[in-house]
């Protein structure tokens, strides 16, 4: 059972325009919640995250919104730049009490940006 | 500091045989992943150190599979009579304590190919 959802495998934007990754998750006890932008042939990069008591935290072009009670999160990118493509994972962490921040990926979202 | 290295970049092994996978995490880092991602999933945790001691394995870490971090810097995954499911990238990702949460490093990876 799949407990983080990115139900969009891929999205096309223009550049310029905003673009708007989805993520779904269903463990409650999730905490802290990640973006994770990935090229190919490289390992997942971070970009920005939220904790679970906030519902927004913005980074330059980039802001995450969480909504808790939808156990929903979106990555908004403003404004859209051809090296935005990549594919972008959204993650899921829960403390275990061992130390470990354990992520939970979704399966990513494949972003083109059309110049 | 070149961030965390994975070595080889890549392994084509035959069933059966024995594979043996390097990461050097990033050395102020005492916290070490060890994640695997098929095709089109999202990484999954295999399993976690910090320092030298492991706290924390999956289920999806068999039997098969040992990891180990002598003296708390380089980490090795061993895969022992490897079979055609185990092929896929296995990442590694260091942290530190302070800022673990706000998401690890991660090493470009090594592809693992079962023929």
């Amino acid at each position: 059972d799949q407990q983080v959802k990115q139900n969009s495998p891929s999205l096309s934007v223009q550049e310029g325009r905003i673009s708007i990754l989805n993520c779904d998750y269903t463990n409650s006890m999730f905490d802290y919640f990640l973006w994770y932008k990935k090229y190919p042939a490289e390992g997942p990069t971070f970009l920005i995250s939220i904790s679970s008591i906030k519902d927004k935290n913005e980074d330059g072009r980039f802001t995450v919104f969480l909504n808790k009670s939808a156990k929903h999160l979106s990555l908004h990118i403003v404004p859209s730049q051809p090296g935005d493509s990549a594919v972008y994972f959204c993650a899921a962490s829960d403390y275990s009490g061992a130390g470990s921040y354990q992520l939970t990926f979704g399966k990513g979202t494949k972003l083109s940006v059309i110049p | 500091d070149t961030g965390v290295s994975q070595n080889p970049r890549h392994k084509i092994t035959k069933r059966g045989q024995n594979v043996t996978f390097r990461c050097d995490p990033i050395s102020e880092h005492n916290r070490l992943y060890w994640y695997r991602q098929t095709l089109g999933q999202g990484p999954e945790f295999l399993t976690y150190f910090q320092n030298e001691a492991q706290l924390e394995k999956s289920r999806l870490l068999s039997d098969r599979f040992s990891a180990e971090r002598p003296k708390g810097s380089f980490s090795t995954l061993e895969i022992q009579r490897t079979e055609q499911g185990d092929s896929a990238m296995y990442l590694c990702a260091s942290s530190s304590t302070i800022g673990a949460i706000y998401g690890y490093t991660f090493g470009s990876g090594t592809r693992l190919t079962v023929v």
